[in-house]
């Protein structure tokens, strides 16, 4: 079953905020975010585990809270470069990456 | 050294046609995966071969036939193709076991459109 994803879309100015939830309704133990930029293949962004820290990359980072079955991505005073879709997927048994239906994103100047 | 490589980059053929799409990765990875993803941009699962073993076989019609002659390779083989499955196909690559980092390498895609 996929995770879900909110929002659907976003638009933001160059240096503003944007957030990006990510649920699903079976326990979770890891949450993987990748992006996809128009035309491209997704690249992978970072990965957070059961019982681990809150990751970062630059100015995106990422938080994982276990008991709500939730992962939210950060991305802090954004850049034309972090348009593109966003994907958070869940690992389910047998190595199957199961990905949501995506956040486009879109940074304007 | 491009690490997952997918030929074609682009198909264009009739309903009813034969087509296969062959992906190669340099990683030295065990595991590699075929995923589609359709107009709405959904990326969805279909195989999963590790160290050439089906491991994940999603409901896909039969007329989708994966093959991984080794475990740097996985070919996709589509049989009678429908107008439906006009979609980009990706293949990617990970490590399993110890060393898993979690991390899928995508290649570009090849775009199948069936007229």
């Amino acid at each position: 079953q996929q995770p879900v994803q909110s929002p659907q879309a976003v638009i933001l100015r160059e240096g503003e905020d944007a957030v990006i939830n990510c649920s699903s309704s079976k326990a979770l133990y890891s949450v993987h975010w990748y992006r996809q930029k128009h035309g491209e293949a997704p690249v992978f962004l970072m990965i957070l585990l059961k019982g681990g820290e809150q990751k970062g990359h630059d100015k995106i980072s990422a938080s994982f809270n276990e008991k709500k079955q939730q992962s939210s991505l950060y991305l802090t005073a954004s850049q034309l470069s972090y348009s593109g879709t966003y994907f958070c997927g869940t690992m389910e048994y047998g190595n199957k990456l199961v990905f949501g239906a995506g956040t486009i994103l879109r940074v304007k100047s | 050294d491009t690490a997952v490589s997918q030929t074609p980059k682009y198909l264009v053929t009739q309903m009813g046609n034969d087509k296969s799409i062959k992906c190669e990765q340099n990683l030295g990875h065990d595991t590699m995966y075929w995923y589609k993803q359709d107009s709405k941009k959904f990326l969805k699962i279909m195989f999963s071969y590790n160290n050439k073993e089906l491991i994940i076989n999603e409901t896909v019609p039969n007329r989708f036939s994966p093959k991984s002659p080794d475990k740097a390779h996985l070919n996709l083989h589509i049989n009678s193709l429908e107008l439906g499955d006009s979609a980009v196909y990706f293949c990617a690559s990970s490590r399993m076991g110890s060393k898993n980092t979690g991390e899928l390498f995508f290649g570009e895609g090849s775009r199948l459109t069936v007229l």
